[in-house]
């Protein structure tokens, strides 16, 4: 039973364009979020996270919001680049430092010039 | 400079060997996890150890053995018991703080032949 989905195993974007990444969670225990990047042959590289004392979080081009009533969060990318395209993953963990992140199972973003 | 350093990069195995992936962190991490990547699967986790001389297992231990003998250091063993060890493996850690963020290695590429 997946506790965290990404349900859009693809996207594609034009360049300067918003890339809007999705991931759901079923486990109410989870209260802290990272998003990572991942590109072919290489390890998941740390982007952002967000605790659930928030609804928001930024970093320059990269936002996340959680919507905790919905079990929902998403990263937002804007303007997209070329260089953005990679496979991006959602994880959570209750945040208690003694149980390992769960990963949803990646969507691949194509940015388009 | 710190971090997280797999080898090999690319591991050819013949079936039925054991072989043992190596993963070296200095970053003072407390916890180091070992996870697998396949196509469309996302990251699945093998094994965790959150301390010295203790680990725990994942979803997917079934195949492996790991140790901890130092804090530096998470060995993964695929034995010949792993059905389908072909995988991209991934060695992660990570401090005992909010979110347990956890940072990865460049992976090792192991292929049975």
């Amino acid at each position: 039973d997946q506790q965290v989905k990404q349900n859009s195993p693809s996207l594609s974007v034009q360049e300067g364009r918003i890339s809007i990444l999705n991931c759901d969670y079923t486990n109410s225990m989870f209260d802290y979020f990272l998003w990572y990047k991942k590109y072919p042959a290489e390890g998941p590289t740390f982007l952002i996270s967000i605790s659930s004392i928030k609804d928001k979080n930024e970093d320059g081009r990269f936002t996340v919001f959680l919507n905790k009533s919905a079990k929902h969060l998403s990263l937002h990318i804007v303007p997209s680049q070329p260089g953005d395209s990679a496979v991006y993953f959602c994880a959570a963990s209750d945040g208690s430092g003694n149980t390992p992140l769960v990963f949803g199972k990646g969507t691949r973003l194509s940015v388009i010039a | 400079d710190g971090g997280i350093t797999q080898s090999p990069k690319y591991l050819f195995r013949k079936e039925g060997q054991n072989v043992t992936l190596s993963c070296e962190q200095n970053l003072n991490h407390d916890a180091m996890y070992w996870y697998r990547q396949d196509p469309g699967q996302g990251l699945r986790l093998i094994y965790y150890s959150q301390i010295v001389n203790d680990f725990q297992k994942g979803d997917i231990a079934e195949g492996y053995s790991v140790s901890r003998e130092k804090k530096e250091s998470f060995p993964l063993t695929v034995t010949s018991a792993q059905k389908n060890p072909t995988a991209f493996y991934l060695c992660a850690s990570s401090k005992y703080d909010t979110g347990n963020a956890a940072f990865f290695g460049q992976g090792t590429r192991l292929t049975v032949v």
